[in-house]
């Protein structure tokens, strides 16, 4: 069925950068599109960015546009988010999560447990 | 304010059946298909309902899912008191550069 585990949250002054991983195991990494979400104390969930199998695609949101950045690494299983000139307004606790389908849906099938970013002065 | 818009609460007594609605626009969920999660408090979303009104494997058929012009519903039936949790639905949106919108959320309450 497959795992995924997040790790790198931590508590960042507002300005930082932060790098986020997510280890991937028991399916073929390269078969499927990867997203990022988040989710604020006490909020919804909030779309965050996907990469393709292949990595020749990535969208994110309108809110870290220009400030995230989503990349995968195939000879380490291994799904990363660098977060560049962190805002109060990104803490949460992030999820990576397995598109359903080798292609892209949307559709979020295996989700990590997640990781805890707090960015406060 | 999300792009998809929930009830922020719905609420049954066990064994009755609730629904659970999702509003959108012809940028989503009327040019795409409709996905639905259950998030208990505490642990990460589950998908329940994917194109949709299919069920991954292991969902109950208590957990059914449809969609009509810009709108999607949930409907469960049989209400159990582990049903409670929230609910997100979920869609492709196609505008700007596009990406995932998801609902606010329906708090479930199982009396």
């Amino acid at each position: 069925q497959g795992q995924l585990v997040e790790s790198g949250g931590s508590v960042v002054q507002p300005g930082t950068s932060l790098r986020l991983s997510c280890a991937a195991s028991g399916f073929n990494f390269n078969s499927h599109t990867l997203h990022w979400v988040r989710q604020a104390p006490g909020k919804g969930l909030e779309w965050v960015a996907l990469i393709s199998h292949d990595g020749s695609n990535k969208y994110y949101g309108k809110s870290v546009e220009g400030r995230f950045s989503i990349s995968r690494d195939v000879s380490k299983n291994t799904l990363y988010l660098q977060m560049n000139t962190l805002r109060t307004e990104d803490t949460a606790e992030y999820f990576c999560a397995r598109d359903l389908k080798p292609f892209l849906t949307g559709y979020m099938d295996v989700w990590g447990k997640g990781t805890t970013v707090i960015v406060s002065s | 304010q999300s792009v998809l818009a929930q009830p922020p609460s719905v609420s049954a007594a066990p064994g009755q059946r609730v629904t659970i609605s999702c509003s959108g626009s012809s940028a989503n969920i009327g040019n795409n298909d409709v996905s639905w999660y259950q998030q208990v408090p505490g642990t990460a979303p589950k998908l329940l309902i994917y194109d949709n009104n299919k069920r991954p494997s292991g969902i109950p058929d208590r957990f059914s899912g449809s969609r009509s012009g810009t709108s999607a519903t949930l409907g469960i039936t049989g209400l159990q008191t582990g049903d409670e949790a929230d609910y997100y639905c979920g869609t492709w949106d196609n505008s700007l550069a596009g990406g995932v919108v998801f609902g606010g959320g329906t708090k479930l309450t199982v009396l």
